[in-house]
């Protein structure tokens, strides 16, 4: 079974602060890295994906860093605030075309 | 439209009983998913349809039976659940298989 490993479990970080969440996979059938983000009550969201045609994308706040040699990406929320308290899920996708999410990370951004 | 609608939000049913959760889609995906999560864990995989047929059954008990009607609907069909399976249940859809997902909000069920 795919093995996705995610750190830290949970994170709390002061507001204005760096939030670095990582994830690191065994094999992938698939070239596309997504990172979801759930609030309490809802479904997972869509935040950011990467293609590793490319070691890093940004979206605003967000950026992802990919590194294909050690098999790992990690999640980056600069000026993180309140409203990013959440829980954040990586995952990628296995040979039977499967999305297999990391354990998760629970995010909470202090004022 | 980029919305996957899920219904009931909520569900509360006893070992006995048979309910439906539903979920719709009008984004044109042709890709439905539903997934299982318990509380501060990852989704897990349940039923994968493709072109509105069944791809992929990760060993679901049988007490739960997935239907695709048409291809902007889903179906979750339970029967004779137990405690253990309370849960939020989550309706996804991809425009094909391995393409990004989106989530409906989930239907969160209680058997009692």
């Amino acid at each position: 079974q795919q093995q996705v490993k995610q750190s830290p479990q949970s994170l709390i970080v002061q507001k204005g602060g760096i939030s670095i969440i990582n994830c690191a996979y065994e094999n992938t059938a698939f070239d596309y890295f997504p990172w979801y983000q759930q609030f309490p009550g809802k479904g997972p969201a869509l935040l950011i994906a990467i293609r590793p045609d490319v070691s890093e994308k940004k979206e605003g706040r967000f950026t992802i860093s990919f590194n294909k040699s050690a098999k790992q990406f990690s999640l980056h929320i600069m000026d993180s605030q309140p409203g990013d308290s959440a829980t954040y899920f990586c995952a990628v996708y296995n040979q039977g075309g499967k999305l297999i999410f990391g354990q998760g990370t629970e995010l909470s951004v202090k004022p | 439209d980029t919305e996957v609608t899920q219904t009931p939000k909520h569900l509360v049913m006893g070992m006995t009983n048979k309910k439906s959760l539903k979920c719709e889609q009008h984004m044109g995906h042709r890709a439905m998913y539903w997934y299982k999560q318990k509380a501060k864990k990852p989704p897990e995989l349940m039923f994968v349809y493709s072109y509105e047929k069944l791809s992929i059954n990760e060993s679901v008990p049988s007490r739960f039976s997935p239907e695709c009607p048409n291809s902007s609907l889903l179906n979750l069909h339970l029967h004779a659940l137990q405690p253990e399976d309370s849960a939020l249940y989550l309706c996804a859809s991809g425009r094909t298989i391995n393409e990004k997902l989106f989530f409906g909000s989930g239907t969160q069920l209680s058997v009692l």
